[in-house]
């Protein structure tokens, strides 16, 4: 079954400097790997997905995401972070039913809420 | 361009009745998958429509049931309301290339359910 996991129920950064949001992955088969973020009583909002190419995903909002195969991680980052990053983020897999036409679900992360510190 | 919208934005029923979140899919978009987030927890899969069929279901039971109408829009039914079920319902919309799935999913601002 595929899952991912995020370690850090929070993570705090200081303004303007680099922020990392981990996630590991468990797929059998090629990942399809999203970051989306998540502001209060608001839904998801989608900032990058990785399918296949390069292993640096440029996103939404200055985010990028690195695929490691090796260390199944897809870690989220942002190289000055912003008081407004402040949020919950969440890593997700796609789960393909190949069954069904190929129709799919998401499998979320527990979520990381990222504060970033004026 | 309108986003995913959902309606209503907050409802609060009362053990034991009936609730109707309603979902309007992006433009251009033909699948829609409803789910559940509880409280300090991710998003989980209840279930997905397309065609106006149901395609794939989550691990809900049988109280949770949908329905999708010609125009793509969504319907999720909760019946014999529990404490539990108070969360935040997503709905999410895509657009399924038929045995491919390429496209990433699109969610709403989300129904807040509370159940007293």
């Amino acid at each position: 079954a595929q899952s991912v996991a995020q370690p850090e129920d929070q993570v705090n950064v200081a303004e303007g400097n680099p922020l990392t949001v981990k996630c590991t992955y468990s797929v059998s088969g090629n990942p399809y790997l999203f970051w989306y973020v998540q502001y209060p009583n608001r839904g998801l909002q989608f900032l990058l997905k990785y399918i296949t190419g390069d292993n640096l995903v440029k996103g939404s909002y200055g985010f990028e995401a690195e695929f490691n195969k090796s260390q199944t991680s897809f870690h989220l980052k942002k190289p000055s972070a912003l008081v407004s990053d402040s949020a919950l983020y969440f890593c997700a897999v796609r789960d393909i039913d190949y069954t069904t036409s190929g129709t799919y679900k998401y499998i979320f992360g527990t979520g990381t809420r990222l504060k970033v510190l004026a | 361009d309108a986003g995913v919208t959902q309606s209503p934005t907050h409802l609060i029923k009362t053990r034991g009745q009936q609730v109707t979140l309603r979902c309007s899919p992006k433009s251009g978009h033909d699948t829609v998958s409803w789910y559940q987030q509880a409280l300090g927890q991710g998003p989980q899969f209840i279930f997905q429509y397309y065609e106006e069929e149901e395609r794939q279901r989550g691990n809900f039971p049988d109280r949770f049931s949908g329905h999708q109408f010609p125009n793509y829009s969504s319907e999720l039914n909760v019946n014999a309301l529990l404490l539990g079920d108070s969360a935040l319902y997503l709905c999410a919309s895509s657009f399924l290339l038929s045995g491919q799935g390429a496209h990433e999913q699109y969610f709403g601002p989300g129904t807040r359910l509370t159940v007293t």
